[in-house]
């Protein structure tokens, strides 16, 4: 098993711009989560999934939008990049909602000027 | 909701020395507890699980403690080695949801 997947590994956009984050995993996981990390900070919840067809928002989902038409697939779009999107992107997955640890993907790192 | 938090942001012990990472949380529905590590430029690597139902539970080298009374939970890491140095996060359950801390970066010194 690949595990957790993320591309691309690193992005700069101008402000204003838009771009796809992509995920995928290849364990058959139901749930699977975006979040961001700002240097020297934890991770901030952006969007989950609980399954196909279902997504959710999280803490701070301002800026984005998810689409989740695969078990596989969840990907992160930004419209109108900001300065402020300006961090580590993470996505993970895992197989339920309670007890189970998260698998991460190993981030995108994206720079907005 | 909850929040998650760590007492120090940073935590220096020299090699072989034991090292003990502490975390406060404040939502007492909590019930599922989860350390990460992360290593500089990777993605955060589960170390160890708890549920409400324990108070502890051990690893290879690590041991997890939950005090339901004070909402605070510690990684202990026995025998602490230079591949041990890294940042720690705690995370708690809300819902369907993992809630993480700001994380404490563990030095190991030669």
């Amino acid at each position: 098993n690949a595990g957790v997947t993320q591309t691309p590994k690193f992005r700069i956009l101008k402000i204003g711009q838009s771009m796809t984050l992509q995920c995928t995993q290849d364990m058959n996981h139901n749930y699977m989560y975006w979040y961001r990390q700002d240097p020297g900070m934890g991770l901030k919840l952006i969007y989950y999934s609980v399954g196909a067809g279902i997504t959710d928002k999280g803490e701070v989902p301002n800026g984005y939008n998810v689409s989740r038409s695969t078990t596989e697939d969840f990907p992160l779009r930004l419209e109108l990049a900001a300065p402020s999107q300006t961090s580590v992107y993470f996505c993970a997955s895992t197989l339920g909602a309670w007890g189970y640890e998260q698998y991460f993907g190993p981030g995108t790192r994206l720079t907005v000027t | 909701g909850e929040s998650v938090g760590l007492h120090l942001p940073t935590l220096s012990v020299q090699e072989g020395d034991n090292s003990i990472i502490n975390c406060a949380y404040s939502n007492s529905a909590s019930d599922y507890f989860i350390w990460y590590k992360q290593e500089s430029g990777k993605g955060p690597q589960f170390i160890i699980d708890i549920r409400s139902n324990m108070d502890k539970r051990q690893g290879q080298r690590v041991t997890v403690l939950l005090n339901k009374t004070v909402k605070h939970l510690s990684l202990q890491i026995a025998a602490t080695q230079p591949g041990d140095s890294a940042v720690y996060f705690c995370a708690g359950t809300s819902g369907s949801r993992l809630t993480f801390g700001e994380g404490t970066q563990l030095t190991v010194n030669p």
